[in-house]
C-alpha cells in the first residue's frame, strides 16, 4: 500500500538555525499538510497546500515557517530561525481530494525535531 | 471554539472489549475519524464515519456517533495486546484541517 515517507526521522538543530523537513506524499495525491505534536500534547494543524499554494494555515504557522513543493514528488517544511519551542514531532500528510471522507488524510511516521 | 476531548487512559484485559470515547464541539463537523499511534510511529487511519450515520462496523471496530450529544466512541472487540497504542479521534474542520483530540492511551493487559 502506498505511504507517505518523511526524512529524516530525527533532526537535531541548534537554536537559531534553519531546518528543512522533507516529505514524499503518496504519488497521486493532490493535497498536502503539515501537523505537529509537542511531546505529550495534541496533534495540531499547521498548514494545508494545494495547487502550489497554501490553502489554509493556523496561527502557529507564522512568518518563520514556509512550505514548498520544489518538484513533482517532495513537499518540504522550512523553519527559518528555530526556537526551543519548535521542538516537536512534525507529521506530513496527504490526501487525494480535500474534505472528502472517502479520501482521508494519510500520515507519515513523522520527523522528531529537537532544538538545542 | 473547536475542541475535541478524550479521556487520557484506558486499561483492559486481553479478550475484553475496549470503548474509547470522544466529545467534540463543532456541530458543523461532517466527518469524524479514528487514528491509531503506536510508539514511535505515525498516525494510522483506523476508520471514519460520516455525520449522517449513527454506527459503522468494520471487523473488530465499531464506531458510534451521537450527534445530539456530539459524542463519538470506538469499540474494539476482543482486544489484543497488539491493540495497545494511543487512539486519537479527529474532526474535519472546514475543508482541510483536522482537529485532533488529546488521545487515549490504551493498555491491554495479558
Amino acid at each position: 500500500e502506498p505511504e507517505v515517507t518523511q526524512t529524516p526521522s530525527h533532526q537535531v538543530t541548534q537554536m537559531g538555525q534553519e531546518v528543512i523537513l522533507r516529505c514524499v506524499p503518496i504519488s497521486n495525491h493532490l493535497y498536502f499538510y503539515w501537523y505537529r505534536q509537542i511531546l505529550g500534547q495534541k496533534v495540531e494543524f499547521l498548514v494545508s497546500f494545494y495547487n502550489n499554494e497554501i490553502s489554509e494555515k493556523s496561527e502557529i504557522f507564522d512568518d518563520q515557517f514556509s512550505v514548498e513543493r520544489p518538484d513533482g514528488s517532495n513537499f518540504t517544511l522550512k523553519i527559518r530561525s528555530t526556537k526551543l519551542e519548535d521542538s516537536a514531532m512534525y507529521f506530513c500528510a496527504s490526501s487525494d481530494v480535500g474534505g472528502r471522507i472517502d479520501q482521508p488524510q494519510h500520515f507519515g511516521d513523522g520527523t522528531r525535531l529537537s532544538i538545542l | 471554539g473547536e475542541d475535541v476531548e478524550q479521556s487520557l487512559f484506558l486499561s483492559v484485559r486481553e479478550g475484553d472489549s475496549s470503548v474509547i470515547n470522544c466529545t467534540y464541539t463543532d456541530s458543523s463537523s461532517t466527518y469524524l475519524y479514528w487514528y491509531k499511534q503506536e510508539p514511535g510511529a505515525g498516525l494510522q487511519l483506523l476508520t471514519y464515519i460520516f455525520s449522517n450515520m449513527d454506527m459503522k462496523q468494520d471487523q473488530r471496530l465499531t464506531v458510534l456517533l451521537n450527534k445530539k450529544d456530539k459524542h463519538l466512541s470506538l469499540r474494539i472487540a476482543d482486544t489484543q495486546t497488539g491493540d495497545s497504542a494511543i487512539y486519537f479521534c479527529a474532526e474535519l474542520s472546514g475543508t482541510y484541517k483536522y482537529i485532533f483530540g488529546t488521545g487515549t492511551r490504551l493498555k491491554v493487559l495479558a
